[in-house]
């Protein structure tokens, strides 16, 4: 069964620094999403992508987080400097543009710890 | 603006009790309607979803989930509830864009 893969599972990064993530979406997917999840609560919506152009990124903090997709298959999720309050998993999803149905299919996230 | 609402932040359930897990929500449409299930460290799994038709939708794993437009409801059940079920229960609503997510029930099953 097709899978969202994502890397790496966890990073501890210090305050100021510079952190990635990568997501591989499940082939032939066209719309991608990155979440951020702090414990607790629900999934928030950072971005969304169609294909390699960004269709939503109100809730990006574009100031230090920064999105790609260049290709419109994989994306990175990029933020610097990292700040404390951005421990939290980040999340990338998956959906099939064709389906109409917009059920999306999460991979397993990033665990991120800023100390 | 679309928003989802799950009064309850924990429920606990003895295994083989029935379940229910609330979940109200606002949208200007029609919406579509999910649940999802995350286990620790884990990601989301779609349990069920809700477009269209008939309101009553079977899902994976056992669960059901009814559609009342009246109520703006969408509730999860679950006649028998299993120790595996224990997890964070997520109802979210949106379309091709904004997907909302409520905070979440968490769901302890009790030996």
């Amino acid at each position: 069964e097709a899978e969202v893969a994502q890397s790496p599972r966890y990073k501890i990064t210090e305050k100021s620094q510079a952190v990635a993530f990568w997501c591989d979406p499940i082939s032939g997917h066209a719309t991608l999403y990155w979440y951020r999840q702090i414990l607790g609560q629900g999934p928030e919506l950072l971005v969304q992508f169609q294909d390699e152009s960004v269709v939503d990124d109100s809730q990006l903090p574009k100031d230090r987080f920064s999105a790609e997709r260049l290709k419109g298959v994989d994306s990175t999720l990029k933020i610097q400097p990292a700040e404390l309050g951005d421990s939290a998993m980040y999340l990338c999803a998956s959906s099939p543009w064709t389906s109409g149905t917009y059920e999306q299919y999460f991979g397993p996230g990033t665990r991120l710890t800023v100390t | 603006a679309q928003s989802v609402t799950q009064p309850d932040i924990h429920i606990t359930v003895s295994e083989g009790a029935s379940l229910e897990l609330r979940c109200n929500y606002s949208y200007g449409a029609t919406p579509y309607l999910f649940w999802y299930v995350q286990s620790p460290g884990q990601g989301l799994q779609l349990l069920l979803k809700y477009f269209s038709g008939d309101t009553l939708v079977q899902g994976i794993k056992g669960f059901e989930a009814e559609f009342k437009r009246s109520q703006s409801s969408f509730n999860l059940r679950k006649p028998s509830v299993h120790w595996s079920d224990a997890a964070e229960y997520f109802c979210a609503v949106g379309a091709r864009v904004d997907m909302r997510f409520g905070a979440g029930t968490r769901l302890t099953v009790k030996p």
